[in-house]
């Protein structure tokens, strides 16, 4: 058990430009989330999937995010037209389907947009 | 929703002596409540969760108790170490409801 993977770690961007998260959960893992954590905060809930269904999106995730996960294993989030308000850790997080709710987290992408 | 309030923000204590940091949520269905450990650059750790059938859970150095009445929890750490220095978030959530809702976070330091 490798834990929850992300890539990449870092990533700067101009401001406009798309961008896109890949995350890798725990392999047992049927649940994954997306969180965003800004500075001195704590994180955000984004979206999340069960298997490949996305089934909760919150309003925070404008129409410039897109978030798949195609065959129910890894996921991606992709943010068009970047601004700098999108600045931020986005951080992935994986449970299992028994109903625990332990979520673990992967080690985040930070994302500068200049 | 839910919202959960975290104090105090920044907490110093001794090397070897207990700290303890409070949360209260307002959502009474909320049932599980989790708490993590986030060092710089890294993803949050869970450390220690505790649903709401029970009141307290103890792990080594670290326990939780759960006020379900008065709707507050809190993390306790006894005979802390200097590797006890991070950033402590606890979070709320309820079964059929999987997303986590975050407190502000308290920055603990221990002092050698």
């Amino acid at each position: 058990d490798t834990g929850v993977s992300q890539d990449p770690r870092h990533k700067i961007t101009k401001r406009g430009q798309n961008v896109t998260f890949r995350c890798d959960p725990i392999s047992e893992h049927n649940r994954l989330y997306w969180y965003r954590q800004t500075l001195g905060q704590g994180p955000e809930f984004l979206t999340y999937f069960q298997n490949e269904a996305q089934l909760e999106k919150s309003r925070l995730l404008s129409d410039r995010f897109s978030a798949e996960r195609p065959k129910g294993s890894f996921s991606t989030l992709e943010i068009q037209r970047t601004e700098q308000g999108d600045s931020a850790m986005y951080l992935c997080a994986s449970s299992g389907a028994g109903g625990g709710n332990e979520q673990f987290f992967g080690p985040g992408t930070r994302l500068t947009v200049l | 929703g839910e919202n959960v309030e975290q104090h105090p923000s920044t907490l110093s204590v001794q090397e070897g002596d207990s700290a303890v940091i409070k949360c209260t949520y307002s959502d009474s269905a909320s049932n599980y409540f989790p708490w993590y450990k986030q060092e710089l650059g890294k993803g949050p750790q869970l450390i220690i969760d505790i649903r709401s059938n029970v009141g307290e859970k103890k792990d080594q150095r670290i326990a939780v108790t759960l006020n379900k009445t008065a709707k507050h929890f809190s993390l306790h750490i006894t005979e802390t170490q200097p590797e006890d220095s991070a950033v402590y978030f606890c979070a709320a959530s309820y079964f059929g409801n999987e997303k986590l809702t975050f407190g502000t976070g308290t920055r603990l330091t221990i002092i050698p």
